[in-house]
């Protein structure tokens, strides 16, 4: 069975600076999606950024970018000049066609 | 395009009793899926419904099932509620079942037994 794995249960960081949240996964599989999503504080939770395994492009999305190390089955979220507004939980995840697994979150707090 | 709508928002029931949760995908998707999510265990994927048939199931008591709907709409059922279910249920739609495509999530059922 695949896992996801975020080690860091808090983080914080100052507004404007940078700030990389971890994540790890096992699966046996080559093919899969990997998903990093955000649920603000008493909103939904939204899609934040998608990697395709079979990419060896590391994703981008604006601020949001992806370190994929396939080998290392690890997967991790940098955020750029960081906004109040990017305050959150952040879950990590992993799909493929049977099966999507979270990770237990990282409480992002971005401070002023 | 409407998002995906969960009804009721807030429940509060006791235990023993029984609860139906509802959930109305985006127009056009036909995968839905439910997690619940708790402070302790985080999201965990309770099943996955398409064209009306349970392709996967998490590792849930079987007090817990869904079904879902010709137009797509699902359902979730709790009997003989417990403390432990106290939890948020998440019901998150795709177009097609999981990866790759992308889930868009309903802003939950917040459910407290008592």
């Amino acid at each position: 069975a695949q896992t996801v794995t975020q080690s860091q249960p808090e983080m914080s960081v100052q507004e404007a600076e940078t700030v990389t949240l971890s994540c790890t996964y096992d699966t046996s599989e080559n093919n899969y999606y990997l998903f990093w999503y955000k649920q603000p504080p008493s909103r939904q939770m939204i899609l934040v950024i998608r990697q395709e395994a079979y990419k060896q492009q590391n994703a981008t999305e604006n601020r949001f970018s992806v370190n994929f190390q396939k080998a290392a089955k690890s997967f991790s979220l940098k955020i750029s000049d960081s906004q109040l507004g990017d305050t959150a939980m952040y879950f990590c995840a992993f799909g493929n066609n049977n099966d999507m697994r979270f990770g237990a979150g990282t409480r992002l707090t971005v401070k002023p | 395009k409407a998002g995906v709508t969960q009804t009721p928002r807030y429940l509060i029931k006791t235990r023993g009793q029984q609860v139906t949760l509802s959930c109305s995908p985006i127009s056009g998707h036909r995968s839905v899926s439910w997690y619940q999510q708790t402070p302790g265990q985080g999201l965990q994927f309770l099943f996955e419904y398409f064209s009306e048939t349970q392709r996967n199931k998490g590792n849930f008591p079987g007090r817990f099932s869904g079904r879902q709907f010709s137009n797509s709409r699902s359902e979730m059922n709790v009997s003989t509620l417990e403390l432990g279910d106290s939890a948020l249920y998440l019901c998150a739609s795709s177009l097609v079942p999981t990866a790759p495509y992308e889930q868009y999530f309903g802003p939950g059922t917040r459910l407290t037994v008592t």
